[in-house]
């Protein structure tokens, strides 16, 4: 079956780091890939997406590639910053059943 | 914007107790969803619906039913509450073009005694 495997948590990272939280998958055919985000208190919300190999999603300075060979979608950012604290998840979309499949998320902590 | 509404941020209910947990949303969409979130477990898909009176079982959908008698309203069903249901419910939804976009409610925590 389609599963998600996400890095173990918490980061903790100084203001202006760089950040790399790693996700690699598990799937048939050729899943959608996604980045949620969790903020404290908050429901998830969308933080970017891919939906083919070599794709880069991006948004609010966050990126990650979609690499097919490596079954991986590594999020990245380049100079994290204290609002960036958040709880992060990997995602794949389940084209058979229709539906999203998360990862175990990862806490990202940053200190000023 | 998109807005996805739970009944309750915080619940405490009794073993034994039947538990309704509401969610509407308010963007017309079609497709509705239940999850619930552990440490350490993500968040697992308990049941989702693509259309009014339509439900289909997620992962882990013993212990739980859902209702949807009208589109904008989704409610998660646990008929005899038990501890190991303590946990935090999240509500999505989504355009049917777009399953795969979900919006989500901010969460009801429920502490089940």
């Amino acid at each position: 079956g389609n599963s998600v495997t996400q890095m173990e948590g918490p980061v903790t990272l100084s203001e202006e780091a760089f950040l790399t939280i790693n996700c690699t998958y598990t799937a048939t055919g050729y899943p959608s890939l996604f980045w949620y985000v969790q903020y404290p208190g908050e429901g998830l919300q969308l933080l970017l997406k891919a939906t083919k190999a070599d794709d880069k999603g991006s948004n609010k300075g966050f990126e990650a590639t979609y690499r097919k060979e490596t079954t991986s979608f590594h999020l990245e950012k380049g100079s994290v910053q204290v609002s960036d604290s958040a709880v992060y998840f990997c995602a794949l979309f389940n084209t058979g059943r229709r539906a999203l499949t998360f990862g175990s998320g990862t806490r990202l902590q940053v200190q000023p | 914007d998109v807005k996805v509404t739970q009944s309750s941020r915080y619940l405490v209910k009794r073993t034994g107790e039947k538990v309704f947990l509401e969610c509407v949303q308010d963007m017309d969409h079609e497709n509705m969803f239940w999850y619930r979130q552990d440490p350490g477990l993500g968040l697992r898909l308990i049941y989702f619906s693509y259309d009014v009176k339509m439900k289909e079982k997620g992962d882990i959908p013993e212990g739980y039913s859902v209702s949807r008698e009208k589109k904008e309203r989704f409610s998660l069903i646990l008929e005899s509450a038990s501890t190991n249901q303590t946990s935090m419910y999240l509500c999505a939804s989504s355009y049917s073009g777009s399953r795969d976009e979900q919006f989500f409610g901010p969460g009801t925590r429920l502490t089940v005694l």
